[in-house]
Formats: structure tokens, C-alpha cells, sequence
């Protein structure tokens, strides 16, 4: 499996504070990707990264925006946190080849 | 991307052969069949993937009708390790998109001892 971690690996804040996730990935993958997961949705794309400083908008964007300065690194920022981004999160990466995408442990976010 | 329709739950018995199955009639002559699993509580894995010919891997057998309309996931010795979600995804492989995946509701399947 490709190296990929994810900090933190649990986390609970407030609405209104901001919150960043951290994937970091060791095989130097092109592609990065940040998924939510909630009961009853499935796995649904919020942004992805195609290269260091690229990156676009997923199915469910609106609250979220990233960052990848490195292409070990994406980050997924809330800027303000709202209850309904409570969910797990999961980062991606893929080589770009045969759509083959590797999953971090995810993160679990509970915002009160 | 072609909408894939999959049974929401199946048994099978530990030992036995489980058979996944996925419609995908609305699949375009460019599209591959891909399937993923996630066990409980941890991030999806990639199982195998394939454009018209069967395939298998070390994990999995992947068979598709000759008009491709469907195909059906093979674990031929199923585990209780193997109780997860599968999903079956189609999709063209290396767009422009960024090779984004589309993952539905999937099969939660069920080896029971």
C-alpha cells in the first residue's frame, strides 16, 4: 500500500473555529484527493490536487478549500467549522495511471 | 460517467465462493469497470479493474459480459476478513478530471462463519 497518513486522526472542535487536515503521502503520487464520508452519501469528492499549486473543486467544495505547497502534502482547510461538516475525511493519491487511488486511515471530525 | 446500479446486501458463507454483481448498461466503449472495498472504519481499497476481458488478481476475479452491460466481482474463497462495502465504480481512465472516482451506495457484504 502507498504511504499515506493523515493528522490528526480524530478531532472535535466548535462551529466558527478553523480547522486544517493534513495528508501526507510518500510516493510521490501526482494526484491528491480529499473525500468526506457520510451514512447514506457514499464517498463524495471535495477538492483535488493534479500537481504542487494545482488544484479544483470537487462535488461538495462550498466550506472547504486546500492547499499544496509539496506534492508529499494537501491540506484541507475549513475555514469556519458548521455542524454539517461533521463526517470522516479520507485523503487519496494516485499515480495518475489506471485510476488506481490509495486511501489514507481517515480522519474523524466532530464539530459541536 | 456510465451510473452503476448493485444489490445493498449479501451473505455468503465463510469458505464459499461470493459473486458480486453490478449493472452498468449505460457504459461507454471507452469506460473501465473498477472495484474497491472498504472495510469498517478504514479507507477504500482498490480490488481489481478491467475494460472487456476477464480478469484476475491475487485478491480477486473480475468477469464481464461480452456486451458490458454487466459484470460480477469473484472472491473465490470468501474470509470473514472479507466483510466490507464493495463498490463498483466505472469510469475512464486519465481524463482530465484528475482520474476522480465516483463511489455510490456499493454492496455491504457479509461472510458469516
Amino acid at each position: 500500500d502507498a504511504g499515506i497518513t493523515q493528522s490528526p486522526r480524530h478531532k472535535v472542535t466548535e462551529t466558527g473555529t478553523p480547522v486544517t487536515l493534513r495528508c501526507h503521502q510518500t510516493e510521490n503520487h501526482r494526484y491528491m484527493y480529499w473525500y468526506r464520508q457520510d451514512p447514506g452519501h457514499g464517498l463524495r469528492l471535495i477538492h483535488y490536487s493534479y500537481g504542487v499549486k494545482d488544484t479544483d473543486k470537487g462535488e461538495v467544495s462550498d466550506g472547504y478549500s486546500v492547499s499544496r505547497s509539496k506534492t508529499e502534502d494537501f491540506l484541507l482547510t475549513l475555514e469556519s467549522a458548521t455542524s454539517s461538516q461533521t463526517s470522516v475525511y479520507f485523503c487519496a493519491t494516485s499515480s495518475g495511471t489506471y485510476n488506481e487511488q490509495f486511501f489514507g486511515p481517515g480522519t474523524r471530525l466532530t464539530v459541536l | 460517467d456510465a451510473k452503476t446500479t448493485q444489490p445493498t446486501s449479501m451473505d455468503c458463507a465463510e469458505g464459499r465462493a461470493a459473486n458480486l454483481p453490478c449493472n452498468h448498461s449505460t457504459i461507454s466503449g471507452n469506460e473501465y469497470v473498477y472495484w474497491y472495498r472498504q472495510i469498517h472504519s478504514q479507507g477504500p481499497q482498490y480490488i481489481i479493474h478491467g475494460l472487456k476481458n476477464n480478469e484476475t488478481n491475487e485478491m480477486a476475479s473480475l468477469i464481464i459480459t461480452e456486451d458490458r452491460k454487466s459484470s460480477t466481482l469473484i472472491l473465490p474463497h470468501a474470509t470473514l476478513r472479507d466483510t466490507a462495502v464493495y463498490y463498483c465504480i466505472v469510469r475512464v481512465e486519465g481524463n482530465n478530471a484528475g482520474n476522480m472516482l465516483t463511489f455510490g451506495g456499493g454492496t455491504r457484504l457479509m461472510v458469516k462463519p
